[in-house]
């Protein structure tokens, strides 16, 4: 089945600076990869996420990049503010019939300090 | 996501007990699926439903039970199988297609006396 690691664990930058979560993929049939943020005690809500006929996408301050080649895909934010601070996960998915079978990454807690 | 409801917020449940989490959504979604969550780790996929009356068995479903009898439900059943069942579960779902996003309800943290 398919393994997602996720990489750093925790992550502290300053307010304006960027954050950068990778993750990793095993099973090359993925095609599908969001990423979700979830505040202490929230559900997880989904921020943003990328096909694999595509390479890069954009909304606003976050971007996701995908490298097919190598099986990895990052979240970048830019100009980071304190509402930013939320554990981050990314997420494969492999179609299997029609409901779609997500596999996360283990988290990435991003604080930002003022 | 305002549309899928999880009952109750906090369940504690005593040795050998079996206890039901409830899910509904109003979001006319077809697909619907259960979540673990323990602390530091992601979420881990403990059944899935794409019709009524028809489920599949995610990574982690021994211990546990689930039922489909209407498009808008998806209770889970912990059993007194489950040995370590201390943890926050979420219900998702969403339409079926390439693509389409999972909601979340707000989560149930069951909890061991």
């Amino acid at each position: 089945g398919e393994n997602v690691e996720q990489h750093p664990s925790t992550l502290s930058v300053q307010e304006g600076d960027s954050a950068v979560i990778k993750c990793t993929y095993s099973d090359s049939a993925s095609n599908y990869f969001p990423w979700y943020k979830q505040e202490l005690g929230k559900r997880p809500q989904l921020i943003i996420d990328i096909r694999s006929n595509v390479g890069e996408k954009k909304d606003q301050r976050i971007a996701v990049t995908l490298n097919k080649t190598a099986k990895h895909f990052s979240l970048h934010i830019t100009e980071t503010q304190p509402e930013d601070s939320a554990v981050y996960f990314c997420a494969a998915s492999s179609s299997s019939g029609s409901a779609r079978q997500l596999t996360f990454g283990s988290g990435t807690q991003l604080t930002v300090l003022p | 996501d305002g549309g899928i409801t999880q009952s109750p917020k906090y369940l504690f449940r005593k040795e050998g007990q079996n206890v039901t989490l409830s899910c509904e959504q109003n979001l006319n979604h077809d697909a619907m699926y259960w979540y673990r969550q323990d602390p530091g780790q992601g979420l881990r996929l403990i059944y899935y439903s794409q019709i009524v009356n028809d489920f599949q068995k995610g990574d982690i479903a021994e211990g546990y039970s689930v039922s489909r009898e209407k498009k808008e439900s998806f209770p889970l059943t912990v059993t007194s199988a489950q040995k370590n069942p201390t943890a926050f579960y979420l219900c998702a779902s969403s339409k079926i297609g390439l693509g389409e996003t999972q909601y979340f309800g707000p989560g149930t943290r069951l909890l061991v006396l």
